[in-house]
């Protein structure tokens, strides 16, 4: 059973070009959560998707930052217009929500963004 | 969320029991407490999770007490591999869970 799969796993850009990076879950998984991870910090929550739904964006920035999770393929997180302060680690999870069950969230590897 | 507080760093030999505790006073009814592993340039790999009294698995235990505002993680003889930032959260199960990472307790195992 494959986990949560990310792509790609190193991206550089240059301030002001886009970033895309990519979250499939694990199968079965409907629930996609992203979060950013700045180096020596834990890990920050940005937004909580469903299916074709955003759930919680309370997390994400106002401006630049968007997620979407369509009905088929992976989950996109897309930076526009990146900035140096843009640089970080995100990860994705998944996980099932079973009704009556603990939400256990199962992570990517990441995608280490760097921006020039 | 409940906020929670657990050493900053730990520092262990090969072939010992390593115990880290974690303060989850405020923690609610519904919140469950779970723990993962990341290594650096990794995500955070899931260990073990549980609510109450003492839940064992093939990796860790974990131990709550009764009023659950504390618990501990045990790693039985840790090895090198075990090198790690361990991270204690509570979270309710239901509702969109968003988790809160601290810092994490550094765990250094040396030969």
């Amino acid at each position: 059973n494959a986990g949560v799969m990310q792509n790609p796993r190193h991206l550089v850009r240059r301030r002001g070009q886009e970033a895309r990076l990519r979250c499939s879950p694990m199968k079965g998984h409907s629930h996609v959560y992203w979060y950013r991870q700045l180096p020596e910090e834990g890990l920050k929550f940005m937004v909580y998707l469903q299916k074709e739904n955003i759930i919680d964006e309370s997390g994400m920035p106002k401006e630049r930052f968007s997620a979407e999770f369509p009905k088929e393929g992976p989950s996109i997180l897309r930076i526009q217009q990146v900035v140096r302060g843009d640089s970080a680690a995100y990860f994705c999870a998944s996980s099932l929500r079973e009704a009556g069950g603990p939400d256990t969230q199962y992570f990517g590897p990441g995608t280490r963004l760097t921006v020039l | 969320l409940a906020k929670t507080t657990q050493p900053i760093s730990m520092d262990s030999y090969e072939g010992q029991e390593v115990n880290i505790t974690c303060s989850h006073n405020n923690i609610a009814t519904n919140d469950y407490i779970t723990w993962y592993q990341q290594f650096p340039s990794q995500g955070p790999r899931f260990i073990i999770q549980g609510y109450k009294t003492k839940v064992t698995n093939e990796v860790a235990s974990l131990f709550i007490p009764a009023d659950r505002k504390s618990s501990t993680l045990s790693l039985p003889r840790v090895s090198l591999s075990d090198t790690a930032v361990y991270y204690c959260l509570v979270g309710f199960t239901g509702g969109g869970n968003k988790l809160t990472f601290g810092t994490g307790t550094q765990l250094k195992v040396e030969l």
